[in-house]
């Protein structure tokens, strides 16, 4: 099984600063067949990035993935107040398809 | 819009069986594009994915739940279902039904998710 490490843990920001989020896989993950998700407090995950750098359907252009292998990164350009949430990693090149436990976009 | 929903029990006992079903709406489930599949999180926890099933009934399990899972599919009601057999407080969790693209699972739709709670 591929195990993803998401770092930092927590994130604090201002609004209109930019974030950088890391997920790290265990093993290479295969065709770079990586997600991001954006869940907020209540809600189901959002679909943000598949493919490691393509932004799915209707997600503003501020985020932003990329990396190969073992390490990615999620960028956001400038925080929106609405950005602020968690943020998880999803391998889907192995399965069992895996999660990282998250990183938490906090206002600073 | 493509819409799905959860619906089942909100508390099973402990050694019963966990029995949800997503109902889909905005679209057919019948189609060899799409595969459609369950994910839950524990309270204050991260995402687990479970299982996929396609229309044709081709079925992946995550191999630590293999031996408790079962999901069908009822193309004739448009729906999915998930069945947890043998239950222990450790799942309980929000219950999750998704959609996937083709055989590559990334999740671009979701339910709303559902509370299960395991408990005597």
């Amino acid at each position: 099984e591929i195990v993803l490490t998401q770092s930092p843990g927590t994130l604090s920001l201002s609004p209109g600063e930019r974030g950088t989020l890391s997920c790290r896989a265990s093993q290479s993950v295969s065709n770079s067949y990586l997600a991001w998700y954006q869940q907020r407090p209540g809600q189901a995950p959002r679909l943000l990035i598949y493919g490691a750098s393509s932004r799915a359907a209707g997600i503003p252009d501020r985020f932003s993935g990329s990396g190969s292998g073992t390490d990615f990164t999620l960028s956001i350009s400038r925080l929106e107040p609405e950005d602020f949430a968690v943020y998880y990693c999803q391998q889907y090149g192995t399965s069992p398809f895996t999660f990282g436990p998250g990183t938490k976009v906090d206002i600073k | 819009q493509l819409q799905l929903q959860e619906s089942g029990p909100g508390l099973v006992k402990p050694s019963e069986t966990l029995s949800l079903t997503c109902s889909v709406s905005g679209g057919s489930i019948d189609s060899v594009s799409y595969y459609w599949g369950w994910i839950r999180q524990p309270p204050g926890k991260g995402l687990e994915w479970i299982g996929t099933i396609a229309s044709g009934g081709s079925i992946y399990f995550n191999p630590s739940l293999k031996s408790r899972v079962t999901i069908s599919i009822d193309t004739s009601k448009n729906q999915f279902s998930l069945n947890l057999d043998s239950v222990t407080a450790a799942d309980t969790a929000v219950y999750y039904c998704a959609r996937h693209v083709g055989i590559v699972p990334f999740f671009d739709y979701w339910g709303q998710g559902t509370l299960v709670t395991v408990s005597s």
